[in-house]
């Protein structure tokens, strides 16, 4: 368990409303990522942060936007929510694991986010 | 694109049999993971192998990789209901570690 929050865990929207979902780590990673996970295309990377205001962009970036003002905490922002975002959204960090050698990711437990 | 494809897209079994599924992908990596997803739940990391790792056990998993054929395997021996989740593998683009690429999953079921 890497200590790692998601809120909320159910959020159902309307269309063209914003929505922000909160990743929050207790343990000081630096490394953090949001993925969306659809049927028949696994997990998708949206954005990941390598630190405190430092961001980049997944390969399913358009129409999100992130922030991290502080270490614990990274924001994943729909500004105007869509019907194609309609999906569940899974915070992770990065940390070394039992292989020692090279970073494991660990998962929250997800949001299941719809919007009608 | 996605970097990983795992073949076969599910898989079902009974009990007590071997779960073999496959990963193929595109570029040179530094690693393979695997992970498990049970339904509803969030992905739980079960085994990396490096890329100058051929083979790699953990409990009843077998892990191998071939870089030749950018392909790797996981065997998961005497198969238990419990078993039964998505089954994904993940690699970086060998550039860095910082993104982690996932494919579309397997889905295992294991019959008692």
């Amino acid at each position: 368990d890497a200590g790692i929050t998601q809120s909320p865990r159910h959020k159902v929207t309307e269309t063209g409303t914003p929505v922000t979902l909160r990743c929050h780590q207790t343990e000081n990673h630096r490394y953090m990522y949001w993925y969306r996970q659809d049927p028949g295309h696994g997990l998708r990377l949206i954005h990941y942060s390598y630190g405190v205001k430092d961001t980049d962009k997944g390969e399913v970036s358009d129409g999100y936007s992130v922030s991290r003002s502080k270490t614990e905490d990274f924001l994943l922002t729909l500004e105007s929510a869509t019907s194609s975002q309609t999906s569940v959204y899974f915070c992770a960090i990065s940390r070394y694991g039992t292989s020692g050698s090279d970073p494991e990711q660990f998962f929250g437990p997800g949001t299941r986010l719809t919007v009608l | 694109s996605q970097q990983g494809e795992e073949d076969p897209q599910a898989l079902s079994i009974q009990e007590g049999e071997n779960a073999t599924m496959n990963c193929s992908y595109k570029t040179s990596i530094n690693n393979l993971q695997w992970y498990r997803q049970n339904s509803g739940r969030g992905l739980v990391h079960l085994i990396l192998i490096r890329s100058n790792e051929r083979e790699k056990h953990s409990g009843r998993l077998r892990v191998t990789l071939d870089t030749s054929k950018k392909s790797s395997s996981l065997l998961i021996t005497a198969s238990r209901a419990a078993d039964t989740a998505s089954y994904f593998c993940a690699t970086d683009a060998g550039t860095s570690y910082d993104k982690v690429i996932f494919g579309p999953g397997t889905s295992l079921s294991v019959i008692p």
